[in-house]
């Protein structure tokens, strides 16, 4: 079944403390994303990555970073959360190309940082 | 950057009745304008998309316009029904394959049985 996972699905952590949301999908697609969700602000991209160690940054990249060094796996690593990265964050893949535009999204993360 | 704006943030209907939801961009290199529906708690999910070469497109009882003199687009659903009640959000993109998306603040539309 064509795919993206993400884990953890639900996540409580205290303020500085390094945490990895890893993303994963299985329809060999070159570009993968991930966003945060905030009510009244729909969704802003974080960062995003074209292939294999291509990555840049979206809207709102500050306080992540992000590694692309397999084309399935692209985690989001929060170095030292705060409690301004509270959200729902979901993982989205797409083909480069020609014909399908639609991006697939992981089920979302519901992060909390206390 | 882009900026798109979306409204109305809610939306009531009786079920049967139509709802329409408008957004504006700002880039007028945008080309690619999804729309995505997000069901309460689950992931958000395409349900029509409309390239810059098109004015209108239909699917069933979902359509979509766009005005790009106007740079403004919108969605509209006919005969409502409960299962249309989902959070909708509109995008834009100016990239060829529809990757960078810059989407709006979301519509929560609710059909009344």
């Amino acid at each position: 079944e064509a795919q993206v996972t993400q884990n953890p699905r639900y996540l409580i952590t205290v303020t500085g403390k390094k945490l990895t949301v890893t993303c994963s999908q299985n329809m060999n697609h070159e570009y993968m994303s991930w966003y945060r969700q905030d009510p009244g602000l729909g969704l802003r991209q974080i960062y995003y990555s074209m292939n294999v160690e291509v990555t840049d940054k979206g809207d709102v990249p500050e306080g992540y970073k992000v590694s692309r060094k397999e084309k399935r796996n692209f985690p989001l690593i929060l170095e030292s959360p705060s409690p301004n990265q509270t959200s729902l964050y979901f993982c989205a893949s797409s083909s480069l190309a020609g014909g399908d535009y639609e991006q697939y999204f992981g089920p979302g993360t519901r992060l909390t940082v206390t | 950057g882009e900026n798109v704006e979306q409204h109305p943030s809610t939306l009531s209907v009786q079920e049967g009745d139509s709802a329409v939801i408008k957004c504006t961009y700002s880039d007028s290199a945008s080309n690619y304008f999804p729309w995505y529906k997000q069901e309460l708690g689950k992931r958000p999910q395409l349900i029509i998309d409309i390239r810059s070469n098109v004015g209108e497109k239909k699917d069933q009882r979902i359509a979509v316009t766009l005005n790009k003199t106007a740079k403004h687009f919108s969605l509209h659903i006919t005969e409502t029904q409960p299962e249309d009640s989902a959070v909708y959000f509109c995008a834009a993109s100016h990239d060829n394959a529809g990757n960078m998306l810059t989407f709006g603040g979301g519509t929560r539309l609710m059909v009344k049985p």
